[in-house]
């Protein structure tokens, strides 16, 4: 069965800082994909990135930038310089290639304070 | 491109009541999703429409839900009679057929049914 974990619950940083949302996930498969979607209040839920379990490549986008290592099966999120419109709550989820389902985690709560 | 819509934003009955939630997916979406996610918890999938055939059910809680995809455009989610246990936030998404290699597109969600049960 799969699994995603986001142990953070909430996380409180001021506005500039960096902070790093932490994703581990299990699968028995060997072609899986990864994402990240963010909850703003409006609540629709915003995809922000896919990856696939062969492109272990590091991604950045603008302020944006995640960590994929299959070694300790954890696909990281980093906001750099934080803004008040990064607060949101953040979802990691993971797809098996088999099905294309999504298995998400708890989410993280980020607050941005200016 | 208008993104997925869901109505009602929210809806409030008793127990035992008959609720029916709807989904219009983005134009040209041949699958369809719904997720449910409970206070506290993590989402939760529900079921995969390819177009109008129900591709995967496995997490349709009980036989109280119905869900449907007419002439797989927009689909309806129905819970008769609902629960306690069923309050809380559907989501529908929507995504293309799979893309090069097999590798799912992306789903782009809805805003959300907040569901709350009396």
């Amino acid at each position: 069965a799969q699994k995603v974990t986001q142990a953070q619950t909430e996380i409180s940083v001021v506005e500039k800082e960096d902070v790093t949302l932490d994703c581990v996930y299990e699968t028995r498969d060997t072609t899986y994909y990864l994402f990240w979607y963010k909850q703003p209040p409006s609540g629709e839920l915003v995809f922000l990135i896919r990856r696939n379990s062969f492109d272990e490549q590091n991604e950045i986008s603008g302020r944006y930038s995640w960590n994929f290592q299959k070694s300790t099966s954890s696909f990281n999120f980093t906001i750099t310089a934080s803004q008040v419109v990064d607060s949101a709550v953040y979802f990691c989820a993971l797809s098996e290639a088999s099905r294309s389902k999504l298995t998400f985690g708890k989410g993280i709560t980020l607050s941005v304070r200016p | 491109e208008a993104g997925v819509t869901q109505f009602p934003s929210h809806s409030v009955i008793e127990k035992g009541q008959t609720v029916t939630l709807r989904c219009d997916p983005i134009s040209g979406h041949d699958n369809l999703y719904w997720y449910r996610r409970v206070m506290g918890k993590e989402i939760k999938f529900l079921l995969h429409f390819v177009k109008e055939s129900k591709q995967d059910e496995s997490g349709m809680p009980n036989n109280r839900f119905l869900a449907e995809r007419t002439g797989g455009t927009y689909s309806t989610l129905k819970v008769q009679p609902a629960e306690l246990e069923d309050s809380g936030v559907y989501f529908c998404a929507s995504s293309r057929r799979y893309g090069e290699g097999g590798a799912p597109y992306e789903q782009y969600f809805g805003p959300g049914t907040r569901l709350t049960v009396t």
